[in-house]
């Protein structure tokens, strides 16, 4: 079974540019989780996705958006970047959230310039 | 609010001793914790479970023990193996279909 896919593994963006990360989940997973993480801080929740609506939302600005298709894959956008948007961005899916065990892509290095 | 706490950084350990990695959580609603493992440039692997029913589970090496009353969880790897070195990360739900939240992490690093 393939596990969770994160495209791209890398990204520079500049300054005010937006940017968009793409999550493939295992299959069969309709939670799609995201999760920031930076050093010192762990990981920071995002959002979570369950059929195709934002279930739960974290404390992040609105710059910071997602969305799921109808197949389970997800997509999170960035806009107007700013430097403190350098992070792992990482994705999750899981079965049905609650206490299933999630299961992480090898997530987007974000750099921004 | 950090719900979760990880207070060591880091924590070093020679090879074929026993690692102890310690975690702290100040709500008293969460009855479910989980450990992750991560390495560098990989997203965190999920590693070993518990449910409050229970105060202690284990599974080959690995052992997390879950004492309610002080809001602590350990995470016990014996023997430790170099393989063991990463960051390891412990969460818990909210509650219903809420998000992990999870610790800043402890970085392991086993010496051989």
């Amino acid at each position: 079974k393939a596990g969770v896919t994160q495209t791209p593994r890398y990204l520079i963006k500049t300054r005010g540019q937006q940017v968009t990360l793409s999550c493939s989940p295992i299959s069969g997973h309709r939670s799609v989780s995201w999760y920031q993480q930076t050093p010192g801080q762990g990981l920071q929740f995002l959002f979570e996705y369950f059929s195709e609506t934002q279930r739960n939302k974290g404390n992040f600005p609105g710059r910071f958006s997602g969305r799921q298709f109808s197949n389970s894959r997800s997509e999170m956008n960035v806009s107007t970047l700013e430097l403190g948007d350098s992070a792992l961005y990482l994705c999750a899916s899981s079965l049905a959230g609650n206490n299933s065990p999630l299961h992480f892509g090898n997530g987007t290095r974000l750099t921004v310039t | 609010d950090q719900q979760v706490k990880q207070n060591s950084p880091s924590l070093s350990v020679q090879e074929g001793r026993i690692s102890i990695l310690n975690c702290d959580y100040t709500n008293s609603m969460f009855d479910y914790f989980l450990w992750y493992k991560k390495y560098p440039a990989e997203g965190p692997t999920f590693l070993i479970s518990i449910s409050s029913i229970k105060d202690k589970n284990e599974d080959g090496r690995f052992t997390v023990f879950l004492n309610k009353s002080a809001k602590h969880l350990s995470l016990h790897i014996v023997p430790s193996q170099p393989g063991d070195s990463a960051v390891y990360f412990c969460a818990a739900p909210r509650g219903g279909n809420t998000p992990l939240v999870f610790g800043k992490g402890t970085r392991l690093s086993v010496i051989a």
